[in-house]
């Protein structure tokens, strides 16, 4: 079975520093991808970043940078420089062949201290 | 703005009723996501459209049910309301179905069922 695990409900983070939100994964496939969105309080749900099972470097986009370790099956989103817009709920998803649907984490909600 | 749009932003029904919620996808998007987020139960996916036909299921109700036109855009019909289904069903596309296509959310609409 396919499955996403975000042990963290809450994290809090001072301005300027970086945070790790942690994501594991279960699947038996060898092909999959796996995805970040961002959700704010207004929620809409904001596509983040991607990064695919046969990736061998880590995915990056601005401030956002993806730390996987497939050998683990984590796929943790690191957020560099927080700012304050950033406090939200962050998803964890993951799409494999089998099911071929995408299955969402139960989210981290993330608060930036000025 | 993601190009993704959801009709309407806000219901408020009754119990025992029917509404249909609609969505547009983003320009050259042939797949269209339905998913259910609620406090209690999260993200849930429910169906999946790709150019017209059903791709995949997930925890969809009997009394709901879905259908994408010949011109993409998408309808999730919810009939005999209960309380439990007030929820935030969101829209998404992408443009295809394989493992490497992120999906893009429309800004949801808000059911409220009293």
């Amino acid at each position: 079975a396919q499955k996403i695990t975000q042990t963290q409900p809450g994290m809090f983070v001072q301005e300027k520093e970086a945070v790790t939100l942690d994501c594991t994964y279960d699947t038996s496939d060898q092909s999959y991808g796996l995805f970040w969105y961002k959700q704010p309080s207004s929620g809409e749900m904001i596509f983040l970043i991607y990064q695919g099972s046969y990736d061998e470097q880590n995915a990056t986009e601005g401030r956002y940078s993806l730390n996987f370790q497939k050998a683990r099956k984590s796929a943790n989103l690191v957020i560099s420089a927080s700012q304050l817009g950033d406090s939200a709920m962050y998803f964890c998803a993951m799409r494999a062949n089998t099911g071929n649907q995408f299955y969402f984490g139960t989210g981290t909600s993330l608060t930036v201290i000025p | 703005d993601s190009g993704v749009t959801q009709t309407p932003k806000h219901l408020i029904t009754a119990t025992g009723q029917r509404v249909t919620l609609r969505c547009s996808p983003r320009s050259g998007d042939l797949s269209v996501y339905w998913y259910q987020q609620s406090l209690d139960q999260g993200l849930q996916f429910l169906i999946q459209y790709y150019n017209g036909e059903e791709r995949a299921k997930g925890n969809i109700l009997e009394r709901f049910s879905a259908q994408q036109f010949p011109d993409l855009h998408s309808e999730l019909n919810l009939s005999s309301l209960e309380l439990g289904d007030s929820a935030l069903y969101f829209c998404a596309s992408s443009v295809g179905t394989t493992l490497y296509n992120e999906q893009f959310f429309g800004p949801g609409t808000r059911l409220t069922v009293l």
